[in-house]
């Protein structure tokens, strides 16, 4: 099966900085890549999708300033949370479409946010 | 707006037992449905995807009813590796769509 994988899988960083996590497809192209956000307890909320070469599209309530989506290639995107708070400690997952076969998302391990 | 909501758990079962899991989801305009399973502090994996006419994958059975708007996972002979959060998940686009996640059901399978 496709394989993405995301760095750094945990994170502690203190309030006010920032912070990037990298998701990978490491052995196909994603033309989208999604970026999701799961509190405790709580299910998965989609924050952005994010199309190599084109800006993300970020779902209502999530701010595009604050979660900085970079997709510079069909391999590689990037989510940076600027002027991180401990309201932003979560559990970050990306996904990958792969190419070509529109509704099979893969999930990478996903990044363990704490903000102190 | 989107939902996909789901059996509140968590589920106690026996081992062996035949345990279903219910999903309602809101938007009619979905096109393709899924159940994930995730493990404490994993992330989600796809389990099997749901078809119109149903579908079997070995001891698990998805069934869509879509006039309901509805679906379904029935677990047969449940085995302790079986313990997990299982996520219905819709897909409302064409692909193009990030997942919808319903909260997951909590199933604890008992030795």
């Amino acid at each position: 099966g496709a394989v993405v994988s995301q760095h750094p899988s945990r994170v502690i960083c203190k309030s006010g900085t920032s912070v990037k996590i990298e998701c990978r497809s490491l052995d196909f192209q994603a033309t989208t890549m999604f970026w999701y956000r799961q509190f405790p307890k709580k299910s998965l909320m989609l924050m952005a999708t994010s199309n190599e070469g084109s800006k993300a599209t970020y779902e209502q309530g999530v701010e595009k300033d604050k979660f900085l989506i970079n997709h510079a290639s069909l391999t590689l995107s990037t989510l940076t949370v600027t002027s991180a708070h401990p309201e932003d400690s979560s559990f970050y997952i990306c996904s990958a479409r792969v190419r070509g076969r529109s509704y099979e998302q893969y999930f990478g391990p996903g990044t363990r946010l704490t903000v102190t | 707006r989107k939902e996909v909501e789901q059996d509140p758990g968590p589920f106690n079962v026996p081992e062996g037992a035949t345990v279903a899991f219910n999903c309602t989801y809101s938007n009619s305009a979905s096109q393709s449905f899924f159940w994930y399973r995730q493990d404490c502090r994993k992330e989600p994996k796809l389990l099997m995807s749901v078809y119109s006419s149903g579908n079997e994958d070995g001891r698990f059975t998805a069934q869509l009813n879509r006039a309901s708007q509805y679906i379904s996972l029935l677990i047969r002979d449940s085995k302790l590796s079986d313990s997990a959060t299982y996520l219905c998940v819709v897909n409302a686009g064409g692909g193009a769509d990030g997942l919808t996640f319903g909260k997951g059901t909590h199933l604890i399978i008992q030795p």
